[in-house]
């Protein structure tokens, strides 16, 4: 079982849906990260989280939108999103503050836009 | 630009082999080197991780090297068995930023 827990499983929207996905951690870990990846494709960052403020967005569409309401969870907002957005997205978490410390993911959301 | 690059894309082998599996790296300014496996369909396992200072780590019938140098990391997984087929993805830690390479995927056939 993987220590990163990511919520829902599969998820299937129409383009002018909002939806949200969900990640939450109980490790005590304070970085937190989204990953895009396409079929047969390594994942791709898309956001990192340290200590609930955003760091890092890696020049991410505004459809797009993610949060970090506390150290535990973290989500991403999804709205008015295109076909080529299906994907699975995968969280990871890892310890802040200490080089060298693995990330640990989740087994992902499975996107697919109609 | 970070370029990771993995060689083969797919490998088969009998069960008993052993497997070596190529990373390469364009930029040597590196925290570390990850190795991942990957299951169809689930998230990613962390197998091993070199630090930039360090030259291989071991765990049970895995073995990672790590050649700043010349931008290389080798993945050695003895006496393969089919629980071993998945994809194999390494990924190199600058910034706290992973970029993966495209993966190596490996069946072990019994």
């Amino acid at each position: 079982d993987t220590e990163v827990t990511q919520t829902p499983k599969h998820l299937v929207m129409g383009m002018t849906n909002k939806k949200s996905l969900k990640c939450e951690q109980h490790m005590g870990h304070r970085a937190m990260y989204w990953y895009k990846q396409k079929a047969k494709k390594p994942p791709e960052l898309m956001f990192v989280y340290s200590y609930e403020k955003l760091s890092i967005n890696e020049s991410v569409p505004s459809r797009f939108s993610p949060e970090c309401p506390n150290s535990s969870l973290l989500n991403l907002h999804l709205h008015a999103l295109q076909p080529e957005d299906s994907a699975l997205y995968l969280c990871a978490s890892s310890q802040e503050g200490q080089a060298n410390q693995p990330q640990h993911f989740g087994d992902g959301t499975r996107l697919s836009i109609l | 630009k970070q370029e990771v690059t993995q060689i083969p894309a797919a490998l088969s082998v009998p069960e008993g082999e052993n497997l070596v599996l190529n990373c390469s790296f364009t930029d040597s300014a590196i925290y570390n080197l990850q190795w991942f496996r990957q299951d169809p369909g689930k998230g990613l396992t962390s197998l091993l991780l070199i630090q930039s200072s360090q030259r291989e780590q071991t765990s049970g019938r895995l073995n990672a090297s790590l050649d700043k140098s010349s931008g290389r990391s080798t993945l050695y997984i003895a006496a393969s068995q089919p629980g071993d087929s998945a994809t194999y993805l390494c990924a190199s830690d600058s910034w706290g930023k992973l970029q993966f390479g495209a993966g190596t995927q490996v069946v072990v056939t019994p």
